[in-house]
């Protein structure tokens, strides 16, 4: 099946640092890919869909210019969480759906491994 | 916009048979996705439904009902492996997915 692997799985920051988190697909081609942050015992909230050559689309209320998201290539999307504050420590899990494994429109969502991020 | 209820927690005891509900408002939606995810780890695929009715997959099975808005995840043969968090998910037209807050699962010996 398809695979999306994320990296650093675990990062540890100061306050007001930069952490860059990467997402690739590994065996399939991802025009977009999603970018979830998960709070302990909560949900996964998306924050922003990240498109392949264009620029990502943000959910309501998610900082575009603190959460850059790059998606340079069709196997590899960014995420930087800039200028970090401990209120930013999190999960963060991208996702990626492979269109061909399955009819248009249904194919199940990948996940990679997810990062944990901590901010001292 | 779109609202998807589960309750917050349940406990069941193993070998035994779980039922975990999702109820949903929507507009619309591709199919309704179940996925498990134990602490500290991602999210992994159990089960989707298109239409309305039961999908049976081994000792998992989801069941769909698009006119009551209801979603219902059926856990058999509990192990206690099973205890972790399950999320219900509506595939928004192919755009995003929009998940439900997630049912924790304990299994008791």
């Amino acid at each position: 099946g398809a695979v999306v692997s994320q990296h650093p799985s675990r990062v540890i920051c100061k306050s007001g640092t930069s952490v860059k988190i990467e997402c690739r697909s590994l065996d399939f081609q991802a025009t977009t890919m999603f970018w979830y942050r998960q709070f302990p015992k909560q949900s996964l909230m998306l924050m922003a869909t990240s498109n392949e050559g264009s620029k990502a689309t943000y959910e309501q209320g998610v900082e575009k210019d603190k959460f850059l998201i790059n998606h340079a290539s069709l196997t590899l999307s960014t995420l930087t969480v800039t200028s970090a504050h401990p209120e930013d420590s999190s999960f963060y899990i991208c996702s990626a759906r492979d269109g061909t494994s399955g009819p248009i429109n249904t194919g199940e969502l990948f996940f990679g491994e997810g990062s944990r991020l901590t901010v001292l | 916009g779109q609202n998807i209820d589960q309750p917050t927690e349940m406990t069941a005891t193993e070998g035994a048979i779980v039922q975990i509900n999702c109820t949903y408002q929507t507009s619309g939606f591709n199919g309704l996705f179940w996925y498990q995810q134990h602490a500290g780890e991602a999210p992994t695929f159990l089960s989707y439904n298109v239409l309305d009715g039961l999908e049976e997959k081994g000792r998992f099975s989801s069941f769909l009902s698009r006119s009551k808005g209801y979603s219902y995840l059926l856990l058999k043969e509990l192990q206690m492996k099973d205890s972790a968090s399950y999320l219900c998910a509506l595939d928004n037209y192919g755009q995003n997915f929009v998940f439900g807050p997630g049912t924790r699962l304990s299994v008791l010996p």
